[in-house]
């Protein structure tokens, strides 16, 4: 594709409802990021993939967030069982590698997509 | 961890004019890189321009260039004719060598007048 895509675009839910969240690199990238945007913040770091392996879970913010990658494409943010505070924009980012070689200095530098808003009701 | 800071929440500016943006960072790496991203109300974040920490010379991108300080642990933005296009929130993110992650600060909205 032409760039990183995102479903859904908007999401309302209910308190306690799990909600699931795509995301669709760029086709070749092996690197794709999960950052999350609260209102009148900047964005925070959820989670890393390298391929179709998480190294750094770190930045999930509790462990009712989830996230796989399957085919080295595709990924999926599930959140469970939803709070109010975790209304925000959940934005996806792929890059050609997670780190910057010496043949290709830009090769990790990340392309993002137009995020999810998702609403806790 | 590294600390990206942006000090001005709002900033306007006039058609054809200049506007320059601030961005302090905290790290005690020597080799890292520097990023100012675009997010329209379309939510896009859109990469405006890079920097590497090892290059003396200031990144440029038509209109858009940078002041990098690295002893300041300073990166600023300058947007030069401004175009009502421009009008959206602006971030700073960093990014250290050997690492994946980028930290960003908290954003500048931009305001171009007519």
């Amino acid at each position: 594709g032409a760039g990183v895509s995102q479903s859904p675009s908007n999401k309302v839910t209910e308190k306690g409802k799990d909600v699931e969240l795509r995301c669709d690199p760029i086709s070749g990238h092996t690197a794709l990021y999960w950052y999350r945007q609260s209102l009148g913040q900047g964005l925070e770091f959820l989670i890393y993939f390298q391929g179709n392996s998480a190294p750094d879970k770190s930045g999930l913010p509790s462990d009712r967030f989830s996230a796989e990658r399957t085919g080295g494409s595709v990924s999926t943010l599930t959140i469970q069982r939803t709070q109010q505070e975790d209304s925000a924009v959940y934005l996806c980012a792929s890059s050609p590698s997670g780190l910057a070689g010496v043949l290709s200095t830009s090769a990790d530098t990340q392309y993002f997509g137009p995020g999810t808003r998702l609403t806790v009701l | 961890a590294q600390t990206v800071t942006q000090s001005q929440p709002e900033m306007s500016v006039q058609e054809a004019e200049t506007v320059t943006l601030s961005c302090t960072y905290d790290t005690s790496e020597s080799d890292y890189y520097l990023f100012w991203y675009k997010q329209p109300p379309s939510r896009q974040m859109i990469l405006v321009i890079r920097q590497e920490a090892y290059k003396q010379q200031n990144a440029t991108e038509n209109r858009f260039s940078v002041n990098f300080q690295k002893a300041a642990k300073s990166f600023s933005l300058k947007i030069s004719d401004s175009q009502l296009g421009d009008a959206a929130m602006y971030f700073c993110a960093y990014r250290s060598d050997g690492d994946y992650k980028l930290s960003f600060g908290a954003g500048t909205t931009v305001t171009v007048r007519a």
